[in-house]
C-alpha cells in the first residue's frame, strides 16, 4: 500500500523558514517522479513544484520559483521542500504526492501538512 | 500558463440526480486531463485521469469525457458519500494548473 506521510510544517514568521519532508512506502520511490501539491485554508488546489524520479529535473509554480527548493533522496525514500522568505499567502496545507508515470498527475496523496505564516 | 476554467463553482442536488460539470482550458491540452475528488478535511483522491479513464476502485457512477479544450466529469446517479469538491487539473505542460473547483451539496 501506497503511503505518503509529510512532516515539518509549523507556525513561522514572515522572512522565516523551513524544511518539509514526505517519507515515501509501499512502492519503489526512486521509479517514480513526486509533487507537491498546497491549499490554502477554504481554497483550492494549487500545484507548487514537480521532481523526477531522477531528481535531474525540477519545475516551479511562477509564485515560489526562487524561494522554495525540491528536492529527494532516493535511498532514503524521502522528499523535501525548503520553503524560504515565506509569506503569509504561503499558509496552506502542504500535499505530498505520488505522480504518475504516464502524466504529471498524482496517484496518490500524502495527507498533508499544515504551514502558517504569521507575524 | 494554461487557465483551467471549472463550472459551476458550486451546486446543490439531491441523491439520484445526474450531476455534471464541466472544465474548460484556456488553450488544447489533449486528453491530459484529470479529475479529483476531495472531502472536507481529507486529501484529495484521483478519480479520472487521461480525460476519461476510471481510476482503479473508483465508481462507474463517475465518468468523464471530453478532449482538446472542452472536459465534462459526470455522476450518473449521485450518492451521499459523493458529496465532496471535485477539481480538474491539466496535465499537458508546466505549470500544472487546477480548475476552481465544484462543491457539489446536498439540495
Amino acid at each position: 500500500e501506497v503511503q505518503l506521510l509529510e512532516s515539518g510544517g509549523g507556525l513561522v514568521q514572515p522572512g522565516g523558514s523551513l524544511r518539509l519532508s514526505c517519507e515515501a512506502s509501499g512502492f519503489t520511490f526512486s521509479n517514480y517522479a513526486m509533487s507537491w501539491v498546497r491549499q490554502a485554508p477554504g481554497k483550492g488546489l494549487e500545484w507548487v513544484s514537480s521532481i523526477s524520479n531522477s531528481g535531474i529535473s525540477t519545475y516551479y509554480a511562477e509564485s515560489v520559483k526562487g524561494r522554495f527548493t525540491i528536492s529527494r533522496d532516493n535511498p532514503k525514500n524521502t522528499l523535501y521542500l525548503q520553503l524560504s522568505s515565506l509569506r503569509a499567502e504561503d499558509t496552506a496545507t502542504y500535499y505530498c504526492a505520488k505522480v504518475a508515470i504516464r502524466d504529471w498527475g498524482v496517484e496518490h496523496w500524502g495527507q498533508g501538512t499544515l504551514v502558517s505564516v504569521f507575524s | 500558463d494554461i487557465q483551467m476554467t471549472q463550472s459551476p463553482s458550486s451546486l446543490s442536488a439531491s441523491v439520484g440526480d445526474r450531476v455534471t460539470i464541466t472544465c474548460r482550458a484556456s488553450q488544447s491540452i489533449s486528453i491530459y486531463l484529470n479529475w479529483y475528488q476531495q472531502k472536507p478535511g481529507k486529501a484529495p483522491k484521483l478519480l479520472i485521469y487521461a480525460a476519461s479513464t476510471l481510476q482503479n476502485g473508483v465508481s462507474s457512477r463517475f465518468s468523464g469525457s471530453g478532449s482538446g479544450t472542452d472536459f465534462t466529469l459526470t455522476i450518473s446517479s449521485l450518492q451521499p458519500e459523493d458529496f465532496a469538491a471535485y477539481y480538474c487539473q491539466q496535465t499537458f505542460t508546466f505549470p500544472l494548473t487546477f480548475g476552481g473547483g465544484t462543491k457539489v451539496e446536498l439540495k
